[in-house]
């Protein structure tokens, strides 16, 4: 079966840098990607990695090891909108099938 | 572009009658669309793979008789949940992909409460 942990809360000060770690376990994998996702809210795309390596948008940078199956998002200059939830989501088997992580549930703090 | 559109946002109803979900693609086809389920608190589950023209794919676990999927054209899958019970009660969300894109287009959601 296909299995995403990840932390299921983090807390960080307005403005500093938080890394939220994931590491799964999928067959027929393609990358991984992350997703925000406010509360009542739909999942927000925020970045995929393919290959290995730091993929940077902005604030946010995605990091993938494959050899490693490990995976995390970077969130610097930290905002408070910010706080959400934040999934891995493993992309596999075609046609966009995503499989979402256990999520983590970050609060940013003044 | 790549719009998906899920309605109704939000429903009541009571336990043993069915609700409809629509889940369109306004401005690209969708061969292909998926259907989740979340509790609150949890990560999403999912449910089925809905394939335009033909059978969904159900995920282990999922009664497919009671969830029922049909994806008549390539803008429009609709999540039926038959006989519902209060432990139905959950946010439920479409994706579609658009393409070779690596990204995955959800719906707005669907608050479902069962009474």
């Amino acid at each position: 079966g296909q299995s995403l942990e990840q932390p299921s809360e983090v807390t960080a000060v307005e403005g500093a840098i938080v890394q939220i770690n994931c590491t799964y376990q999928t067959s027929g994998f393609y990358g991984l990607s992350w997703y925000q996702q406010h509360d009542g809210g739909a999942p927000t795309f925020l970045s995929y990695n393919a290959l290995d390596g730091l993929e940077e948008t902005g604030r946010f940078s995605s990091f993938l090891s494959r050899s490693d199956s490990y995976g995390y998002l970077l969130l610097q200059e930290l905002q408070m909108k910010d706080s959400a939830s934040y999934f891995c989501a493993a992309l596999s088997g075609g046609y966009q099938k995503v499989t979402f992580g256990t999520g983590t549930k970050l609060q940013v703090i003044p | 572009g790549a719009v998906v559109s899920q309605h109704p946002s939000r429903v009541i109803c009571k336990s043993g009658t069915s609700v409809k979900i629509e889940c369109r693609s306004l401005d690209f086809q969708a061969t292909t669309m998926f259907w989740y389920r979340q509790f609150p608190k949890q990560s999403l589950m999912l449910m089925a793979t809905s394939n335009e023209g033909s059978k969904a794919t159900y995920e282990q676990g999922v009664e497919k008789d009671k969830f029922l999927i049909n994806h008549a054209s390539l803008t429009l899958s609709t999540l039926t949940v038959t006989s519902a019970h209060p432990e139905d009660s959950s946010f439920y969300i479409c994706s579609a992909g658009r393409g070779s894109d690596t990204e995955a287009f959800f719906g707005q959601g669907t608050r479902l409460t069962v009474v």
